[in-house]
């Protein structure tokens, strides 16, 4: 079973900046938080991972909270090609074999 | 630089058919991983490739088998198909034993059961 709990659906405005909110409270000291996104058929594309500190790359930003329960992916100036579902996943490790454990995801809908 | 390539994109097939799914991973990736994503489901792991061996295994009925050959490339293979096998199948390649290594999907393969 998944371990995150994210919600259903969300809007946002085409240029605002969209932060998409992930619980995991039962995350244990040593397992990373990993973001994907599933654009309507293609393949899930990876955004994103932390461990405890913040991140930042050139797609988005990970704040994940002191106590680790929960995390904020935030897209900075949404895109309408932003539209898409994001999953948030705990991942054991951060190794290549370790596998994904999806769960429903957030629909994300970019409104012009 | 070629990333994850699935064949074919779309298939059909009827109950009780068999049906094999191939996919070649991102150029200098070693671990190949399937999973099946059901329609407004997340994807499910089926199976991993490493080694040319299967290293872990999701809650899959033995129906669900695999291969992994010495250039990396796999096949997935469905026996005695399910209406309930009709998904989307995934395959996703990565490097073992390294860290901070995302897994790298294609696009997929559409199978259709009738």
């Amino acid at each position: 079973d998944a371990k995150t709990t994210q919600p259903p659906s969300m809007d946002c405005a085409e240029g605002r900046a969209a932060n998409l909110p992930c619980n995991h409270s039962t995350i244990s000291g040593n397992e990373y938080v990993y973001w994907y996104r599933q654009i309507h058929s293609q393949g899930p594309q990876y955004i994103i991972h932390g461990l405890k500190n913040n991140e930042t790359n050139e797609m988005a930003s990970l704040i994940i909270t002191e106590d680790r329960k929960s995390s904020t992916l935030i897209l900075p100036h949404a895109t309408l090609r932003d539209t898409a579902v994001y999953y948030c996943i705990v991942r054991e490790s951060n190794f290549g074999n370790e596998k994904l454990t999806f769960g429903t995801g957030t629909r994300l809908t970019i409104i012009p | 630089d070629a990333g994850v390539t699935q064949s074919p994109t779309h298939l059909i097939k009827t109950r009780g058919q068999q049906v094999t799914l191939r996919c070649s991973p991102k150029s200098g990736h070693d671990t190949v991983s399937w999973y099946q994503q059901a329609l407004g489901q997340g994807p499910q792991f089926i199976f991993q490739y490493y080694e040319e061996e299967e290293r872990q295994r999701g809650n899959f009925p033995d129906r669900f088998s695999g291969h992994q050959y010495p250039n990396y490339s796999s096949e997935l293979n469905v026996n005695a198909l399910l209406l309930g096998d009709s998904a989307l199948y995934l395959c996703a390649s990565s490097l073992a034993w390294v860290g901070n290594q995302p897994q790298h999907f294609g696009d997929g393969t559409r199978l259709s059961i009738l």
